[in-house]
Order: structure tokens, then sequence, then C-alpha cells
């Protein structure tokens, strides 16, 4: 069964500096990959994905991620994060064999201090 | 991406009695999701609903208490039956995008049971 961890329960960053959010999942084929953020008292917003090609996706809102194969690993990156950024982060696995059945990870709390 | 709207947005119920929840989306989908989100967790799909056929219910959960219509391609129900306060959660619809295993997510319904 597929599964996503994210190893990271929160996180804080200062205004300005780099931010990297660690995803890693268990599937036996190619996965589907993806980036959702979920801000205070919103739904989730789709911030990038992957399903074959080039291995770093770049998504909305300055993020990018890289797809490593050897390692398992989707991790998100941001090379300024703004305050606007502070929300919580899933990754998401998806069912490259046509089911449709997406699965999240626990989710990465991220702080934005000054 | 398609535009989705939740009915109720919010709602405090009293144990023993039932909500359902609205899903509406603005342009025709195949596949609808249903979605728990428990205080401070991830999301746990609950069950998928295609048009035209049963709902097929994810382990753990039960048409008796989440039964699920959907009239067309465009609309949804959940109903949260016989509540508890262990249902008090967030309740997400989401729908499959264009691109396969994409999924778009309502801004959710936050059920308090008191």
């Amino acid at each position: 069964a597929q599964s996503v961890t994210q190893p990271d329960i929160h996180i804080t960053v200062s205004e300005g500096a780099s931010l990297e959010l660690r995803c890693n999942y268990s599937y036996g084929a190619t996965p589907y990959l993806f980036w959702y953020v979920q801000s205070p008292g919103q739904g989730l917003q789709l911030l990038l994905k992957y399903f074959s090609g080039d291995t770093l996706v770049q998504g909305i809102k300055g993020f990018e991620a890289e797809f490593k194969r050897s390692q398992s690993s989707f991790n998100l990156r941001k090379p300024s994060v703004h305050w606007s950024d502070a929300a919580e982060y899933f990754c998401a696995v998806g069912d490259s064999g046509g089911y449709q059945k997406v699965t999240f990870g626990t989710g990465t709390k991220l702080q934005v201090i000054p | 991406s398609a535009v989705i709207s939740q009915k109720p947005s919010r709602d405090i119920c009293q144990r023993g009695t039932s909500l359902t929840i609205q899903c509406q989306v603005d342009s025709q989908v195949t596949m609808m999701f249903w979605y728990r989100q428990q205080p401070g967790q991830s999301l746990t799909l609950i069950a998928t609903a295609n048009q035209g056929s049963e709902a097929t219910y994810e382990s753990g959960f039960v048409i008796d208490k989440f039964p699920i219509s959907r009239p067309n391609l465009t609309f949804s129900t959940l109903t949260v039956s016989n509540m508890s306060p262990e249902d008090s959660s967030i309740y997400l619809c989401s729908v499959d995008g264009s691109s396969p295993e994409t999924q778009y997510f309502g801004p959710g319904t936050r059920l308090l049971v008191l």
C-alpha cells in the first residue's frame, strides 16, 4: 500500500530565509506526487505535482519540488519565504494504477517569523 | 481547475442528530471524493462517489454512518449520521481534475458535535 511520511511536524523559519519541507513516499511503481497547502481556515490548494519527466517541478507561489527516486523523496523548496507562506503543507502520493486514490502525509506546519 | 463550493461552511450540532453536507462543482466531473480531517490530523479518505453508482467506502467507513448521494456530474452530498463528538472534524470534498490523479478541494465544512 502506498504511504507518505512527513518527518517534520512543525518548522519555523525567518522571513526571507530558504525553506525545505521533507517528504518520503512508499509506492511500488513510479508514483504521482503532490504538494498541497492549507492556510488557516481554508481548504487545500494544489502547489505542484509530479507525474513523469523532469524531476524538478515548478509550482505556484515560487515553490518547487524535486523527485528523487533513489531516495523515495519529493521535498518542497522555496528560496525566500514570505510571511504569507505560513500554513500547513501536505505531501501526497497518488495511485498511478488508475484508481485515483490519493494518500496524504500528516502535514508540516510552517511558522514564519519576522 | 474546478471551482468547488460546500454548504454549510460550518455547523454546531447535537449528538444523535444528522447533518448533510453539500458539494457543488462548476463543471462536470467524473469522480468526487469525501475526506475527513480530524483536529490536528491529516486527511483521510471516506469514500469515492461516481455518478450513477454506489459510493465506494474506505476501510473503517460505512454507508450507514456516512451515506453519500451523487445525483449528477456536478453535485454530491455526504450525511454524517447519528453524530457523536468524535465526528467533530473538517469534511472536505474534492474532484478529479483534468490531469490524472490531480484532485481539487472545496473549502471544507467545519463540524462541531456537542
